[in-house]
């Protein structure tokens, strides 16, 4: 069965920064689109970043252009999201989530992971 | 950056009611419109996308309908497990974008 297990979470001060990793199995994980979706507490959903099965294209929401940064080993069935110079408005539930069309250009989310918490404060 | 209504952003209903929440886009989208519920503490759960079409293992009882701006998402005879967070997601471009979100409570 297909398991997204999050890790990497945890407090960091403002102008931090933070390395996610979210590794995957029970699914070729090299054949698929993965995203970042965050959820601020008591808020909703927000899409982070997209990469391509093979990492030829990366997306990003506007929010963290230039500062996130999302890559993958497929060697290690491993999703990354480096996350720098992290503001207060960071702070959120960060999900790995698998994209459902192998070899696609970035759709919907069929699994998730269970999310690790970033926090953001002095 | 496509902009998305989800409407209400919260809706008190009934055991065995009929529920609809509305998604609206900013621009047309074609049918490229995912739903998902979310429980407290949870992860999302995908329920439909291509707009109706129901994921495996949803019960029947979910539906979607719509296409271009105006989307809705109707349970039918709701169920005790119902009850959680339901949000919109649009998959037409970049960057991918999510309803406010409607939190479906008990009345």
């Amino acid at each position: 069965q297909v398991q997204l297990v999050e890790s990497g979470g945890g407090v960091v001060q403002p102008g931090g920064s933070l390395r996610l990793s979210c590794a995957a199995s029970g699914f070729t994980f090299s054949s698929y689109g993965m995203h970042w979706v965050r959820q601020a507490p008591g808020k909703g959903l927000e899409w982070v970043a997209f990469i391509r099965y093979d990492g030829s294209n990366k997306y990003y929401a506007d929010s963290v252009k230039g500062r996130f940064t999302i890559s993958r080993d497929n060697s290690k069935n491993t999703l990354y999201l480096q996350m720098n110079s992290l503001r207060a408005e960071d702070t959120a539930v960060y999900y790995c989530a698998k994209d459902t069309f192998a070899y696609g250009s970035g759709s919907f989310f069929d699994y998730w992971g269970q999310g690790t918490l970033v926090t953001v404060s002095s | 950056v496509i902009w998305m209504t989800q409407s209400p952003s919260l809706l008190s209903a009934s055991t065995g009611d009929r529920v609809t929440i509305s998604c609206r886009m900013s621009q047309g989208i074609s049918s490229y419109l995912a739903w998902y519920q979310q429980k407290p503490g949870k992860a999302p759960e995908l329920l439909i996308y291509a707009a109706s079409t129901l994921q495996s293992g949803v019960p029947s009882r979910f539906s979607g309908s719509g296409s271009g701006t105006d989307f809705t998402l109707t349970i039918s005879c709701l169920q005790s497990e119902d009850f959680a967070t339901y949000y919109c997601q649009q998959y037409y471009s970049f960057p991918r974008t999510f309803g406010q979100g409607t939190k479906l409570e008990i009345k």
